[in-house]
């Protein structure tokens, strides 16, 4: 079952802030998030296990509640290069075979 | 540090041939995975590669077979090219048994198929 995002796109003012947000009918081991700029391979920006851990990388954090099945990316203060296409990518068990489930992407746009 | 290089970037094909995509992993790496990914999509799971077998496969037709081989570069074939087949296709990279190992892309092939 793939997982929905949402929103499906936002427009942002560079620092601003955005919210994405990940959900999932099945219950989750994992969340990965990727970023994918038009034309070139998605980015890996960072895994969430089970266990409601939260995980920062600059300005970029998220979060992880495995009793909802939903994962929340929260970019701060906002650059023109987070510009681009975010998936979350999901894994039901722990295999560490890393097969994910992708869901449909959120679009972000950070204009001047 | 080379990263997962794929060939060739684009490709275009008549319906009913069959194609074959290349990727050489990340250096370190053992495990490669292979998705599709229709515009404006988000990347659907073929199969992965471990160890030169097909450990897992995701929901696609016979016609999509892969192979890797012992310096862990892969292939992916699809025979009887139809519309729906024109995509790109993305390789992945990662290092077997670690559940924090991420998936390292490489930039992908456009098949257009017509």
């Amino acid at each position: 079952q793939q997982p929905v995002q949402s929103p499906q796109a936002v427009i942002l003012r560079e620092g601003e802030d955005a919210v994405i947000n990940c959900s999932s009918s099945k219950a989750l081991y994992s969340v990965h998030w990727y970023r994918q700029k038009h034309g070139e391979a998605p980015v890996f920006l960072m895994i969430l296990l089970k266990g409601g851990e939260q995980k920062g990388h600059e300005k970029i954090s998220a979060s992880f509640n495995e009793k909802k099945q939903q994962s929340s990316l929260y970019l701060t203060a906002s650059q023109l290069s987070y510009s681009g296409t975010y998936f979350c990518g999901t894994e039901p068990t722990s295999t560490g075979f890393q097969k994910l489930v992708f869901g449909t992407g959120t679009r972000l746009l950070v204009s001047p | 540090d080379a990263g997962v290089t794929q060939s060739p970037t684009h490709l275009i094909k008549t319906r009913g041939q069959q194609v074959t995509l290349r990727c050489s992993p990340k250096s370190g790496h053992d495990t490669v995975s292979w998705y599709q990914q229709a515009l404006g999509q988000g990347p659907q799971f073929i199969f992965q590669y471990y160890e030169e077998e097909e450990r897992q496969r995701g929901n696609f037709p016979d016609r999509f077979s892969g192979h890797q081989f012992p310096n862990y570069s892969s292939e992916l074939n699809v025979n009887a090219l139809l519309l729906g087949d024109s995509a790109l296709y993305l390789c992945a990279s990662s290092l077997s048994g670690s559940y924090n190992s991420p998936l390292h892309f490489g930039n992908g092939t456009r098949l257009t198929v017509t």
